[in-house]
């Protein structure tokens, strides 16, 4: 079963820096593109980032681009979010998804995890 | 950037009834093209993907149609557990980008 749980989320000042993580199990991680995805409270679902399975390539939205850095460790089977500079538009629920094989296209989700940026 | 524009934004259906969720994009994607089912507090599910291929595990009184700009997700009879946010994305060129959402309330 493929499972995804994110963690690092939480309170943050304008300015300021997280890490999230997504530590996925249940399938060949190294084998598969991941993304980030964000949802503000009451609203739709934005898609932040995304990296491909040998992690050689990143793709990223242009709201976070240079604030934000996807990484990830395939030896570790662990996503990563790299949050600096941070805004309180960027307050929300950050998930992360795997790609199917074909696509970016997202057939497994985590739980989220909240930022909140906020002085 | 591809602008991907759902509509109704809300619709207010009975148990039983057909309902159909339009995606528009504002250029062509392709087949690329995937609905999502979210309930309140939970991460988004895979319904379709593909535009018309139906991802394991999901019942099949949902299916999706379309190619190019417009596409369709059409509940054949809609169930208690169906009642929830809807949403597609497209998957044809960065920035990937979502629909605004059909909200799919009880009557």
């Amino acid at each position: 079963e493929v499972r995804l749980v994110e963690s690092g989320g939480g309170l943050v000042q304008p300015g300021g820096s997280l890490r999230l993580s997504c530590a996925a199990s249940g399938f060949t991680f190294s084998s598969y593109a991941m993304i980030w995805v964000r949802q503000t409270p009451g609203k739709g679902l934005e898609w932040v980032s995304g990296i491909t399975g040998s992690g050689d390539t990143t793709y990223y939205a242009d709201s976070v681009k240079g604030r934000l850095t996807i990484s990830r460790d395939n030896s570790k089977n662990t996503l990563y979010l790299q949050m600096n500079s941070l805004r309180a538009e960027d307050t929300a629920v950050y998930y992360c998804a795997k790609e199917t094989s074909s696509s970016w296209q997202s057939d497994s989700w985590g739980q989220g995890t909240l930022v909140t940026v906020s002085s | 950037d591809i602008q991907m524009t759902q509509s109704p934004s809300s619709v207010s259906p009975s148990v039983g009834d057909r309902v159909t969720i339009t995606c528009r994009a504002s250029q062509g994607v392709s087949s690329w093209l995937a609905w999502y089912q979210q309930k309140p507090g939970k991460a988004p599910k895979l319904l379709i993907y593909t535009a018309s291929s139906l991802q394991s595990g999901v019942p099949s009184r949902f299916s999706g149609s379309g190619s190019g700009t417009e596409f369709t997700l059409t509940i054949s009879s809609l169930q208690p557990e169906d009642f929830a946010t809807y949403y597609c994305q497209q998957a044809s060129s960065f920035p990937l980008t979502f629909g605004g959402g059909t909200k799919v309330e009880i009557k």
